[in-house]
């Protein structure tokens, strides 16, 4: 199956520094998602973004597809985006088309 | 629109006992999934499935059971729980994974221990 990996795994902050995340896969994929888990374990959807760029506020994300990457960039950081940061594939030649595979995700600490 | 919900929030287990952790969405999506959360394992998938009345196994799916009788629920089963089961169970939904744009969207999460 699919190999996801990201990095760092870990990433300690000071308020109002940028960071960028890297989610690496081995194969193509045609749907690739951006999570975070804040302290208290909700999972919240960032970004759909099997390809291109997408910004969202203070986040952004590109997909480079035919280099099989992924990164997430967050400016200005503040303390509330602290926690895990997750990404999920689905290769398309996966049989079902119905399991994302998850990477180990990338442990944020933003601290004042 | 509450998404996606699910019940209980924390549930103690003794050995050997059964429960069924409930999950609920008014989305209307055809997928549904159940992963499972350890430290340092990311999130497994246990069961999922692409409409009412199918099913199919993920990555960890013993000792788990599933069904999907209709499209708003689908409820994990644990037929005899074991401490190699405590963990922090999500449900997810969302419309067909290979359809584009196609977000997945987690409940908040069951912490189950078994002792």
């Amino acid at each position: 199956g699919i190999q996801v990996e990201q990095s760092p795994p870990d990433l300690i902050l000071q308020e109002g520094a940028n960071s960028t995340l890297r989610c690496n896969f081995s194969d193509s994929v045609n749907n690739l998602q951006w999570f975070h888990q804040n302290p208290w374990g909700q999972l919240i959807n960032l970004f759909y973004i099997p390809s291109g760029t997408k910004q969202n506020g203070r986040l952004s994300a590109t997909t480079v597809a035919t280099e099989r990457y992924s990164l997430l960039y967050i400016s200005s950081s503040q303390t509330t985006d602290s926690g895990v940061y997750f990404c999920a594939v689905l290769a398309p030649e996966e049989t079902s088309g119905s399991r994302l595979t998850f990477g180990e995700g990338t442990q944020l600490t933003v601290n004042p | 629109n509450a998404g996606v919900t699910q019940t209980p929030k924390f549930q103690v287990l003794k050995t050997g006992q059964s429960m069924t952790l409930q999950c609920a969405q008014d989305m209307n999506h055809e997928y549904m999934s159940w992963y499972r959360q350890d430290p340092g394992m990311g999130l497994r998938l246990i069961h999922y499935s692409v409409g009412a009345g199918i099913t199919d196994q993920g990555e960890v799916p013993n000792g788990y059971n599933v069904s999907r009788s209709t499209t708003e629920d689908f409820p994990l089963r644990l037929l005899s729980a074991a401490p190699s089961q405590t963990s922090v169970y999500f449900c997810a939904s969302s419309i067909h994974p290979s359809s584009y744009n196609s977000p997945l969207h987690f409940g908040n999460g069951t912490r189950l221990t078994v002792t």
